[in-house]
């Protein structure tokens, strides 16, 4: 059964680094999300993504955010200069093109440890 | 915005057991619920999920009710097994959004044998 990847599985960085978080979604799909997960918390939702634009984004998306897919199969958040703050498990997820374009399919997750 | 309940935050069943979890919405445009199971170190997985205009649906031993009216919406569990232990979140997505899913903040099941 065809899954949402997402590398790295951990990533540790630097206050004040960039970090490049990919996903590659199922093929066929074209919608695109990432949400994150403080420990502890609710799932949120960052930001849509579908045909190379953003469809909506959520207060959490900043400036210091951005996503990109930068060709037929990966899909990226971009943090510019981490904070603390950003210390999370990020969630990419996908959604078919027609009918249940509601229906999101998540991937395993990477946890980005800000220090 | 839309903002939703999820209860309760743990429970504890016996194996073959059901299970029930609530949730609550605010927002009456929602139109569509889904609900995932996350087990440790994984992502989310969708379990089942249902659209405003069905009030129940079935998919083996798991079940998922809504009422508009009172904007809730409850996952039911029969005959649970351990391999059912997890974290389930419900989640509710806005009628004009585009994919903005509004999680609950999850319960953590156990299911003891």
């Amino acid at each position: 059964e065809p899954e949402v990847t997402q590398t790295p599985s951990h990533q540790v960085t630097q206050m004040g680094q960039e970090v490049i978080l990919r996903c590659v979604p199922i093929s066929n799909h074209l919608y695109f999300y990432w949400y994150r997960q403080i420990l502890g918390q609710k799932v949120e939702f960052l930001v849509s993504f579908y045909n190379n634009e953003i469809s909506e984004k959520s207060e959490i998306f900043d400036d210091q955010f951005s996503v990109e897919r930068p060709d037929g199969s990966n899909f990226t958040l971009k943090i510019r200069s981490t904070k603390l703050e950003d210390s999370a498990m990020y969630f990419c997820a996908s959604s078919p093109t027609s009918g249940r374009r509601d229906t999101q399919y998540f991937g395993p997750g990477t946890r980005l440890t800000v220090l | 915005g839309e903002n939703v309940e999820q209860h309760p935050s743990t429970l504890s069943v016996q194996e073959g057991d059901s299970a029930v979890i609530k949730c609550t919405y605010s927002d009456s445009a929602s139109n569509y619920f889904p609900w995932y199971k996350q087990e440790l170190g994984k992502g989310p997985q969708l379990i089942i999920d249902i659209r405003s205009n069905v009030g129940e649906k079935k998919d083996q031993r798991i079940a998922v009710t809504l009422n508009k009216t009172a904007k809730h919406f409850s996952l039911h569990i029969t005959e649970t097994q351990p391999e059912d232990s997890a974290v389930y979140f419900c989640a509710a997505l806005l009628g004009d959004s585009w994919g903005k899913l509004q999680f609950g903040a999850g319960t953590q099941v156990v299911v003891t044998p």
